[in-house]
């Protein structure tokens, strides 16, 4: 099974400034045939499902924020919001879906500072 | 818009089977896609636990395959999730969700409902 691994656990970020959080897979989710990365990030607000921000490692979700951005390849990728806003309150986690089982990072836990 | 939603007992016994059902509207699951389940555990990340395509074919987590069903009801548009032999580690927060295929990201999901396990 390939393990997900985020990095922070927790990030306290100002209001305006960037946050970046982290994943590592413990094998590539980069599909040869297709070059396409088979990683997806989701946020989670409390008390709701998880939702959808970016697939393929660094497409947006229709009606995304354009402050979100995916980057990465292989094994290692970030998500990024340029100016954090309070409403990025949330849980952010990745995903693989290069195979199954499934597996998700343990997540990150984003407040404001 | 496709929309799911999960309904089932809130309250399961330990040794006994965990069954919920998501109810898809607006898409018929017949039609197509990947239907699935995933479980947040208190205090714990996200679980896939399996999916279902809408020809019936099933993928299971391997750690769990030999408690899980998860299976389609085309008449009611809904599929199904029953875990049998449940233990206080099975409680958590239960989601469906949908996918466009088998190797893609969960694009709609339930709001999910809450199974605890407990005598």
């Amino acid at each position: 099974d390939i393990v997900m691994t985020q990095s922070p656990d927790s990030l306290v970020v100002s209001l305006g400034e960037r946050a970046t959080i982290n994943c590592k897979s413990s094998q590539t989710v980069l599909y040869s045939s297709n070059n396409k990365n088979y990683l997806a990030w989701y946020q989670q607000k409390a008390g709701q499902p998880p939702k959808v921000l970016i697939y393929w490692a660094s497409t947006r979700e229709s009606g995304v924020p354009d402050r979100f951005s995916g980057s990465g390849s292989g094994t290692d990728f970030t998500l990024t919001i340029s100016s954090l806003q309070a409403e990025d309150v949330a849980v952010y986690y990745c995903q693989q879906y290069y195979e199954t089982p499934y597996s998700f990072g343990q997540g990150t836990k984003l407040e404001i500072k | 818009q496709v929309q799911l939603q999960e309904s089932g007992p809130g309250l399961v016994k330990p040794s006994e089977t965990l069954s919920l059902t998501c109810t898809v509207s607006g898409y018929s699951i017949s039609s197509g896609y990947y239907w699935g389940w995933i479980r947040e555990p208190p205090g714990k990340g996200l679980e896939w636990i399996g999916s279902v395509h809408h020809s019936g074919s099933t993928y299971y987590k391997p750690s769990l395959r030999s408690r899980v069903t998860i299976s389609l009801d085309t008449s009611k548009n809904q599929f199904s999730l029953n875990l049998s032999s449940v233990t206080v580690a099975d409680t958590a927060v239960y989601y469906c969700a949908r996918s466009v295929d088998l190797y893609y990201y969960m694009d709609v999901w339930g709001k999910g409902t809450t199974v605890i396990v407990s005598s």
